[in-house]
C-alpha cells in the first residue's frame, strides 16, 4: 500500500516457490499472536492466529510457527501466486494490550 | 455480511476543521476500535470501546475524540484537524477484547 510500503523490508520470491516471513515480538507475557495481509490500499485481512500454547498452526496454504524460547514468530505461504503480493505484519496480545509490527512486503515474481 | 464499514474512503481538510469518521460494523461484535497507520509505523490505537456504552483512550489519543453510538457504531471525531492528523485511519472490532480484530478498508485524510 502507498502509505504502508514506505520503508518496509521486502522479500521477494518466485512464483509457485514457498514463502517465510518472520516477526520478532517482544513481551514474554504476550499469549496470542495474529498474521494480517494488507493489499495496497485496502485494510489489514486476517489470515491466521496462535495461542501461546501451540507452536504450530496451520491453514491453507499458511502455517504459523511460534518459537517462545527466542520470541519468534513466522508465516509460512506455500506455493506462493501473485495474489499473495501484499504487506504481512503481526500482531502480539499482552497484558491489555495488541502490538502490531510494522510489516514485510512480499513481491511475488511471475 | 459486510463486516466493518467506514465512511468516507478518502478525506481532504484544511488545518483547523472538523470532522468525523464513522464506522460501522454488523458481526455482533461488542468491542470497537479506531486506529491510524502511518509509514513505517505499525497500527496505533487511538481510541477503543471494549462493549457498549464505554470508551477508553488508547496510544495516541491527542486531538481526537470518539463516540459509541450503539453496538454498531464508533465514530472518530477530529475537532480541530492538524497536519500531524494526515494519516490513514482503520477501525476495526473484535467479539471481546482478548479476541480477533476485523478492520475496515480505512479512510485516508489529508490536512493541509
Amino acid at each position: 500500500g502507498e502509505s504502508v510500503g514506505l520503508h518496509l523490508p521486502t522479500l521477494s520470491v518466485q512464483e509457485g516457490d514457498n514463502s517465510i516471513i518472520n516477526c520478532a515480538y517482544s513481551n514474554s507475557a504476550s499469549d496470542y499472536f495474529i498474521w494480517y495481509k494488507q493489499e495496497s490500499g485496502k485494510g489489514p485481512q486476517f489470515i491466521i492466529d496462535i495461542r501461546s500454547n501451540m507452536d504450530k498452526r496451520q491453514g491453507q496454504r499458511v502455517t504459523v510457527l511460534l518459537n517462545k524460547t527466542v520470541k519468534h514468530l513466522s508465516l509460512q505461504i506455500a506455493a506462493t501466486q501473485p495474489g499473495d503480493s501484499a504487506v504481512y505484519f503481526c500482531a502480539e496480545r499482552g497484558y491489555q494490550k495488541v502490538t502490531f509490527g510494522t510489516g514485510t512486503k512480499l513481491q511475488v515474481i511471475p | 455480511n459486510a463486516g466493518v464499514t467506514q465512511t468516507p474512503k478518502f478525506q481532504v481538510l484544511k488545518t483547523g476543521q472538523s470532522m468525523t469518521l464513522q464506522c460501522a460494523q454488523d458481526m455482533n461484535h461488542n468491542s470497537m476500535y479506531w486506529y491510524r497507520q502511518d509509514p513505517g509505523m505499525g497500527l496505533r490505537l487511538i481510541y477503543y470501546s471494549a462493549s457498549e456504552g464505554t470508551t477508553d483512550k488508547g496510544e495516541v489519543p491527542n486531538g481526537y475524540n470518539v463516540s459509541r453510538l450503539n453496538k454498531r457504531e464508533f465514530s472518530l471525531r477530529l475537532e480541530s484537524a492538524a497536519p500531524s492528523q494526515t494519516s490513514v485511519y482503520f477501525c476495526a472490532s473484535g467479539l471481546d477484547e482478548k479476541e480477533t480484530q476485523y478492520f475496515g478498508p480505512g479512510t485516508r485524510l489529508l490536512v493541509l
